[in-house]
């Protein structure tokens, strides 16, 4: 069974820029996180989605950020316009609901120039 | 105070070494724990649960005190391909759930 899928794996784009992220969760999982990962720190949520809502956005800055989840599959992240301090792996997971074991993507490096 | 608290190290052990390591957490509503394994420049992926009685795994041993909120994880017989980033998570309900990492402990076997 394919496992969280996340594209695309890097992403180089100039400041001001626009970029996203897509990521498919494990089949069946209704439960859907987007984490960033600043080096030599632990992954902090951005979102959480409960099939297509967003139940916990309290960490998105929406000033530049946003994520949508429309069907309750799949799902984007968009951060517009970039800044450096945006540089950060986006990790995508997905669980069997709130309390379900979270399985990881291998996540968007992104670097911000 | 971070919600998660752990020692970054690095650990740096010899093989065959019993290394131990050590994370709390601030709120008591806290309901399950995790550690994860993450190695350099990739995703976390589960090591185990751990759970309030206790539970081991082949070599990693995990223990939870509620009382005094921590949990450890314990890893005997140390292996070259045991280093990696340990983070530890903790789902609290606080108002809705939520997972929290901490920043992880860089564990390094050496020859």
């Amino acid at each position: 069974e394919a496992g969280v899928v996340q594209s695309p794996r890097y992403k180089i784009i100039e400041k001001k820029q626009p970029v996203a992220f897509w990521c498919n969760p494990i089949s069946g999982h209704n439960t859907l996180y987007w984490y960033l990962q600043n080096l030599g720190q632990g992954p902090e949520l951005l979102i959480r989605y409960e099939n297509e809502e967003a139940v916990d956005d309290s960490q998105l800055p929406k000033d530049r950020f946003s994520a949508e989840r429309l069907k309750g599959v799949d799902s984007t992240l968009k951060i517009q316009p970039a800044e450096l301090g945006d540089s950060a792996v986006y990790l995508c997971a997905s669980s069997l609901g709130a309390v379900g074991i979270q399985y990881f993507g291998a996540g968007t490096r992104l670097s911000v120039l | 105070r971070k919600e998660v608290e752990q020692d970054p190290g690095p650990f740096n052990v010899p093989e065959g070494a019993t290394v131990a390591f050590n994370c709390t957490y601030s709120n008591s509503a806290s309901q399950s724990f995790f550690w994860y394994r993450q190695d350099c420049r990739k995703e976390p992926k589960l090591l185990m649960s751990v759970y309030s009685s206790g539970n081991e795994d082949g070599r990693f041993t995990a223990q939870l005190n509620r009382a005094s909120q921590y949990i450890s994880l314990l890893i005997r017989d140390s292996k070259l391909s045991d280093s990696a980033t340990y983070l530890c998570v903790v789902n609290t309900r606080a108002g809705t759930y939520k997972y929290i990492f901490g920043t992880g402990t860089r564990l390094k076997v050496l020859a």
